[in-house]
Order: structure tokens, then C-alpha cells, then sequence
């Protein structure tokens, strides 16, 4: 069975710090995905990857940055964290096909304060 | 952009009775998938359809896909409290591997 590991369930950091948040998948799929989940906004693409050191910007890239140092890890950066990144983060993997389902992690609860 | 919009935002209902959710697309889509999220817990891939007019039952869910292939809905029959849940509707986005999900339906269920 897939399994995609966010390295954190739940996270506490400060504005202005960086924070990293990481990804792992045990399937060897080419394609990953970052997405945050805010109440009534459904989950938006921040980030997706499709090869390694391959990346493309989602709809709401600002703020974040990505890493794809190898296939099986994706990593999200915030740069700067501030209170309106408070939110869930979703890190997915699906194989190379564009119709292929997503398997997702737990998430990662990130406050900022 | 692209935009997936979802109707209802909430629906809260008696055990038993019957929900249906609707998804909407900006644009024509070649496929749409819908995923069920538990509380707490990640989304889960349920289904995946990909024919103008297709209809996929899931035992009590049935998933349809709109002849434009724009809008498709999720029907669930005879309500249970292992529904409770929110679910969304995908689509692949004008980026190649790229999917667009809609805002989701949050179904509560009362036993």
C-alpha cells in the first residue's frame, strides 16, 4: 500500500521563521504535491513536482518554496512564516499519469504566532 | 483560472436520509475524481470518472459525470454516521499532472 509520511503532525512557529516541512513516499511515483486546507477554501495547490529538481508553481505559490533533491522527497519552505500560513498542509503522490489518483499524507497542522 | 466549485458547503442530515453534493467546473474536464475526507484524518480517493453522461455506484454512493463533462455529483442513499465526512470533487488542471480540487461538502450526519 502507498504510504506518504509528512514528517510532522503538528507544528509551532514563530513569524519570520523558516520552516521546513517535509515528504516522503515509499512508491516511487513520479509526480508530488503540496496543498493547504483552509476552512470554506477547500485545498489549494501551492506547490507540484513531477520529476526530481523538477518543480511548477500552483495557485498559491507565494510565500513557499520548494525542494526535489531526490524522488522520494518533497519538501515545502516557508521563507518567512507568518500568521496567514497558519493552516494544514497536504503533501500528495501520484504515479506519472495525469488521471492518476492522489495518495495523500496526514498533514501537518502548522501554526504561526 | 480554473476554478471547481462545490454546492452545498455544509449539509447536515438525519440518519437515513439520502445527501447529494455538486461539482462544478470553469472549464470541460477530461476526467473527474472524488475523494472523502474523515474528520481529522486525509483525503481518500473514492472514484474516478472519465465518460461524458458516466454513472458509478459505490454500494450506497452513486458518482455521475455531466454530458459537457463540467459538473458531476455524488449521491448518497440511506445516510449512515460512517458517512459523516467532507467530500470533494478533482480535476486535472491546464498543467499537465496538475489536479484542481473543489471546496468540498461537509456532510454531517445525526444519528
Amino acid at each position: 500500500d502507498v504510504k506518504v509520511t509528512q514528517s510532522s503532525r503538528y507544528l509551532v512557529k514563530r513569524t519570520g521563521e523558516k520552516v521546513f516541512l517535509e515528504c516522503v513516499q515509499d512508491m516511487d511515483h513520479e509526480n508530488m504535491f503540496w496543498y493547504r486546507q483552509d476552512p470554506g477554501l477547500g485545498l489549494r495547490l501551492i506547490y507540484f513536482s513531477y520529476d526530481v529538481k523538477m518543480k511548477e508553481k500552483g495557485d498559491i505559490p507565494e510565500g513557499y518554496s520548494v525542494s526535489r533533491e531526490k524522488k522520494e522527497r518533497f519538501s515545502l519552505i516557508l521563507e518567512s512564516a507568518s500568521t496567514n500560513q497558519t493552516s494544514m498542509y497536504l503533501c500528495a503522490s501520484s504515479p506519472a499519469s495525469s488521471v492518476s489518483p492522489l495518495h495523500f499524507g496526514n498533514g501537518t497542522r502548522l501554526t504561526v504566532t | 483560472g480554473q476554478q471547481v466549485m462545490q454546492i452545498p458547503q455544509y449539509q447536515h442530515v438525519q440518519e437515513g436520509e439520502d445527501f447529494t453534493t455538486y461539482c462544478n467546473s470553469s472549464t470541460t474536464l477530461s476526467n473527474i475524481q472524488w475523494y472523502k475526507q474523515r474528520p481529522g484524518g486525509h483525503p481518500v480517493f473514492l472514484i474516478q470518472l472519465v465518460k461524458s453522461g458516466e454513472v458509478k455506484k459505490q454500494k450506497r454512493l452513486t458518482f455521475q459525470f455531466g454530458e459537457a463533462k463540467k459538473n458531476s455529483s455524488l449521491h448518497i442513499t440511506a445516510t449512515q454516521t460512517t458517512d459523516v465526512g467532507t467530500y470533494f470533487c478533482a480535476g486535472p488542471g491546464d498543467a499537465t499532472n496538475k489536479l484542481i480540487f473543489g471546496t468540498g461538502t461537509l456532510l454531517a450526519v445525526q444519528p
